[in-house]
């Protein structure tokens, strides 16, 4: 089945400890994006790629990084900076051009031990 | 940038009713979707809409883009339809960036 799958489903994070979610999607589409979203808010944009090996910081970039060496992939690792990383993370992707919806996979929950 | 603003934040409701949910946005935009956030957190694709209106069985939608709104309508309302619903908006020089608005908590009560 065509579709985007993040893994893990949870997981949990010791203080000064980096860890990397997984993103990976086989629609061929172009562009990737990764989310934030807190309890009782909306999704915040961390970073977007629209394309292999460039992607761009969203409105709260701190603490994370994120490469995109396969069109397919687009895995964000959330840094020991990053102080305050419990949250729900969720990662979309769209054919890139004007017209085209985002699509969600399923997140990835977050917690510090 | 583009602001998004869903309105009422919280809606309760008997099953059977109608319901309404607005969002409004502040600038003209290329890419507006409505979601619904089940409680186990998945996002589901309910209209791509940046104009116009469409239907899907009990859900409409309408977006007036030159008034900057879209409605989304929920017809004789089941208790599966509980749950977050949002407002998503890329604005023409926003380079198709989504921004989202605080969501409408919509409980059906059986």
């Amino acid at each position: 089945d065509g579709g985007i799958t993040q893994s893990p489903k949870y997981l949990f994070r010791k203080e000064g400890q980096n860890v990397t979610l997984s993103c990976e999607q086989n629609l061929n589409h172009d562009a990737m994006y990764w989310y934030r979203q807190d309890p009782g808010q909306g999704l915040r944009l961390i970073y977007y790629s629209q394309i292999v090996n460039d992607f761009q910081k969203g409105d709260i970039a701190e603490g994370y990084s994120v490469s995109r060496e396969k069109k397919e992939s687009f895995p964000l690792t959330v840094t020991s900076a990053q102080k305050n990383p419990t949250a729900f993370y969720l990662c979309a992707s769209r054919v890139w051009g004007l017209g085209q919806p985002q699509h969600f996979g399923d997140g990835t929950r977050l917690s510090i031990l | 940038g583009i602001q998004v603003e869903q309105s009422p934040p919280d809606l309760i409701l008997q099953e059977g009713a109608n319901s309404t949910l607005r969002c409004n946005f502040s600038d003209s935009v290329n890419n507006l979707q409505w979601f619904h956030q089940n409680p186990w957190g998945q996002l589901i694709n309910l209209f791509y809409i940046p104009s116009g209106t469409k239907q899907n069985g009990r859900l409409s939608a309408t977006t007036v883009a030159t008034e900057r709104y879209s409605l989304l309508y929920i017809s004789s309302s089941q208790t599966t339809d509980s749950g977050v619903y949002f407002c998503a908006a890329a604005s023409i020089q926003g380079a198709q960036k989504l921004v989202f608005g605080q969501g409408t908590r919509l409980t059906i009560n059986p």
